[in-house]
C-alpha cells in the first residue's frame, strides 16, 4: 500500500493567496482527518471526515479554511485568503474508521509558507 | 492543564540503553492510545496502539497502559541511533464519538553512538 499521499509537499504564496491541500487516503479506510503542526501548538485537528461527511469541524480557525472530501479517494483543504500565521505544516491522516480499529495513519505532510 | 502532558526533553542517551518515554492524561474518557514517531521534517509514524491496560511488546518496543493512574509509557530496549526522533504520545476520546486525537507535545530523543 502506498500509505496516505499528499501533495504539494511544500508550498510557498504571498499573502492572500488561495491555497489548495491534497490528499489521498488509505484504500479502504472510512475516515480522513487534517491536522495542522506547529511549534508552538504542536499538532492540532483541523477537521474530520467519516464516509466522506464532515463529522467534527470545532478545529477550523476561520471561514478562510474550508475542507471538502467529494469520495472516499480524495479530500481538499482550502485556505482562502491566505495569511502569514497560517503557515505551518498540515497532515493528512487516515483510519479505518470501524469499531475498534480507531488507529491514524500520516501522510508525510505539506509545508506551507505564507509570505 | 493540558489535557495531555508529555515532557518535551531532550532526552539523551547512549546506544544500547533502555529509553522510557511517558505521558499522563487528565480525562479517563481517553480509551484508545497510540505512540508515533517522528523524524525531523516527515510525518508521524505509528508506532504502537493499545486499549487495555497492560504490557504489550512489538520487538523492541513495549507500550504500557495505567488507566487507573492516568498514565501510559514507550519503552524502547537496546536504543539505537536510529531511535533518534520525537516521540508522541496520543489518544483517543470516546465519551462524545469524536475520533480525533489528542496529541502529547512530544518529547525529543537522541540516542549517542
Amino acid at each position: 500500500d502506498a500509505g496516505v499521499i499528499q501533495s504539494p509537499r511544500h508550498e510557498v504564496t504571498e499573502m492572500g493567496q488561495e491555497v489548495t491541500l491534497r490528499c489521498k487516503p488509505i484504500s479502504g479506510h472510512n475516515s480522513l482527518f487534517w491536522y495542522r503542526q506547529t511549534m508552538m501548538r504542536g499538532l492540532e485537528l483541523l477537521i474530520y471526515f467519516n464516509n466522506n461527511v464532515p463529522i467534527d469541524d470545532s478545529g477550523m480557525p476561520e471561514d478562510r479554511f474550508s475542507a471538502k472530501m467529494p469520495n472516499a479517494s480524495f479530500s481538499t483543504l482550502k485556505i482562502q485568503p491566505s495569511e502569514p500565521r497560517d503557515s505551518a505544516v498540515y497532515f493528512c491522516a487516515s483510519s479505518p474508521g470501524l469499531a475498534g480499529k480507531y488507529e491514524q495513519y500520516f501522510g508525510p505532510g505539506t509545508r506551507l509558507t505564507v509570505t | 492543564q493540558k489535557e495531555v502532558e508529555q515532557d518535551p526533553g531532550p532526552l539523551s542517551v547512549p546506544e544500547g540503553a533502555i529509553v522510557s518515554l511517558n505521558c499522563t492524561y487528565s480525562n479517563s474518557a481517553f480509551q484508545y492510545f497510540m505512540w508515533y514517531r517522528q523524524y525531523s521534517r516527515k510525518g508521524p509514524e505509528l508506532l504502537m496502539y493499545t486499549y487495555s491496560s497492560g504490557n504489550k511488546e512489538d520487538g523492541r518496543f513495549t507500550a504500557q497502559v495505567d488507566k487507573s493512574s492516568k498514565y501510559i509509557s514507550l519503552f524502547i530496549r537496546d536504543s539505537q541511533p536510529s531511535d533518534s526522533a520525537t516521540y508522541l504520545c496520543a489518544m483517543i476520546f470516546m465519551d462524545t464519538g469524536r475520533r480525533a486525537l489528542t496529541f502529547g507535545s512530544g518529547t525529543r530523543l537522541q540516542v549517542q553512538p
